[in-house]
């Protein structure tokens, strides 16, 4: 059965460094997302990427994050210089094109990122 | 802000019991996810319900939309330890792309 996979499982970085975390969605499907989980806390959406341009972007989302597709599978998740409170499990997640109805995404294992 | 609150927050059941998980909003959603989640690992989709009053079962679970579209139930007979983790609840909102998550259920089923 398709699935997204990410790497790496698990990045650790010192505070202020770049991390580009990678995804590869599932084929056929054409949104993009990626969504974050601060240990304990509930699953929060960062932004939404649709025919090579972010389509919604939450607040936490700001100058420091960027996305790009750079080929067609993969789907990256660039921090230019990482804070503390940038620690958090990332989830990309894919959809196949929207039905009229629901919004249907499958997420991948996540990426465990932890900033010392 | 469009919320999702789930309850209970925790529970513990012994193999066999029954139980019903709840998810409730204020807000109005195009559908409605729900999710399990196991510790370190990524949500993983079990139902997508879209119509108000929709009922959907997946072997011993059992998902219902509310009429208003505004809350969610999962109801499982007979739990067994297999089911034990992280229940989510994820509503799709009208003209928007993205999910907003519910604050979780964490369920342990023991032998």
């Amino acid at each position: 059965e398709p699935e997204v996979t990410q790497t790496p499982s698990h990045q650790v970085t010192q505070m202020g460094q770049e991390v580009i975390l990678r995804c590869v969605p599932i084929s056929n499907h054409l949104y993009f997302y990626w969504y974050r989980q601060i240990l304990g806390q509930k699953v929060e959406f960062l932004v939404s990427f649709y025919n090579n341009e972010i389509s919604e972007k939450s607040e936490i989302f700001d100058d420091q994050f960027s996305v790009e597709r750079p080929d067609g599978s993969n789907f990256t998740l660039k921090i230019r210089s990482t804070k503390l409170e940038d620690s958090a499990m990332y989830f990309c997640a894919s959809r196949a094109q929207m039905t009229l109805t629901y919004n249907e995404q499958f997420f991948g294992p996540g990426t465990r990122l932890t900033v010392l | 802000t469009q919320l999702l609150e789930q309850s209970p927050q925790f529970l513990s059941i012994q193999e066999g019991e029954n139980l019903t998980v709840y998810c409730n909003s204020s807000s109005v959603f195009s559908s409605l996810q729900w999710y399990r989640q196991e510790p370190g690992e990524g949500p993983v989709l079990l139902v997508t319900v879209v119509t108000g009053g929709e009922v959907k079962k997946l072997k011993r679970l059992t998902f219902q939309f509310g009429d208003a579209r505004k809350d969610s139930s999962l109801h499982i007979t007979a739990a067994q330890p297999g089911d034990t983790g992280l229940y989510l609840c994820a509503g799709d909102p009208y003209n928007t792309d993205k999910l907003i998550f519910g604050t979780g259920t964490r369920l342990q089923v023991f032998p």
